[in-house]
């Protein structure tokens, strides 16, 4: 079985300062990891994501992630937070299905990030 | 433009007044699904279809019903609502072949549905 735990409902930091959003997750195969944005009243967009390539991730507007098999970790990193980056963030793992070639894909609860100015 | 269409965005009805929120994608996807999100519980998926004819329950099916007669359409249905299908739906739609290392998900505007 497949989970995905995002360990802050709610992280608030200011403009310029660095950005962690914590997620782990469990599946019993080699998972491919997701995150996804969703900005007031939008749809979700992806961030960036991970499928058995390079550990580290880069994805779009400066944020990027790391796999750490070890700790069933896939943490959101940004070094300078933007008043653009206040959203809602997800992640969200996607596995094997057995005796199909779809892959099963779960979310997390949600991580809402504040920017003060 | 590679899109995926959800309508209508906003609807309120009463309890037991059938209703169907159609989705629509333009990039020949075979995968598309259906969720709901609600405060601290993230998206669940209500439905999924892997081809025309092919559709399977998610993890909250209760209450709806969807179909896939077409490649391109996904309709989400809802023949009773409820109070408690007061949510925001999305419809999202993937290539989501392991073969193709390819499964991230596009994602409709989303469908904000009240059920008073």
């Amino acid at each position: 079985a497949q989970s995905v735990t995002q360990l802050d409902s709610h992280v608030s930091v200011s403009e310029g300062t660095p950005v962690l959003l914590r997620c782990n997750y469990s599946s019993s195969y080699s998972p491919s990891l997701f995150w996804y944005v969703q900005h007031p009243n939008k749809g979700l967009q992806l961030l960036l994501k991970y499928t058995s390539a390079a550990t580290l991730v880069k994805g779009i507007n400066g944020f990027e992630a790391e796999f750490k098999k070890s700790e069933t970790s896939f943490h959101l990193t940004k070094p300078s937070a933007h008043m653009s980056d206040a959203a809602e963030y997800f992640c969200v793992v996607s596995g094997f299905v057995w005796k199909t070639s779809y892959d099963k894909v779960i979310f997390g609860p949600g991580t809402s990030l504040s920017v003060i100015p | 433009e590679a899109q995926v269409t959800q309508n209508p965005r906003y609807l309120i009805t009463v309890t037991g007044k059938k209703l169907t929120v159609t989705c629509s994608q333009n990039m020949n996807h075979e995968y598309m699904s259906w969720y709901r999100q609600d405060p601290g519980l993230g998206l669940r998926q209500i439905y999924y279809s892997m081809n025309v004819e092919v559709t399977d329950k998610g993890d909250v099916p209760e209450g709806y019903k969807v179909s896939r007669k077409e490649k391109r359409n996904f309709p989400l249905i809802l023949e009773s609502p409820s109070p408690n299908q007061t949510s925001l739906y999305f419809c999202a739609s993937s290539l989501n072949d392991r073969g193709l290392g390819e499964n991230i998900q596009y994602f409709g505007a989303g469908t904000r549905l009240s059920v008073l």
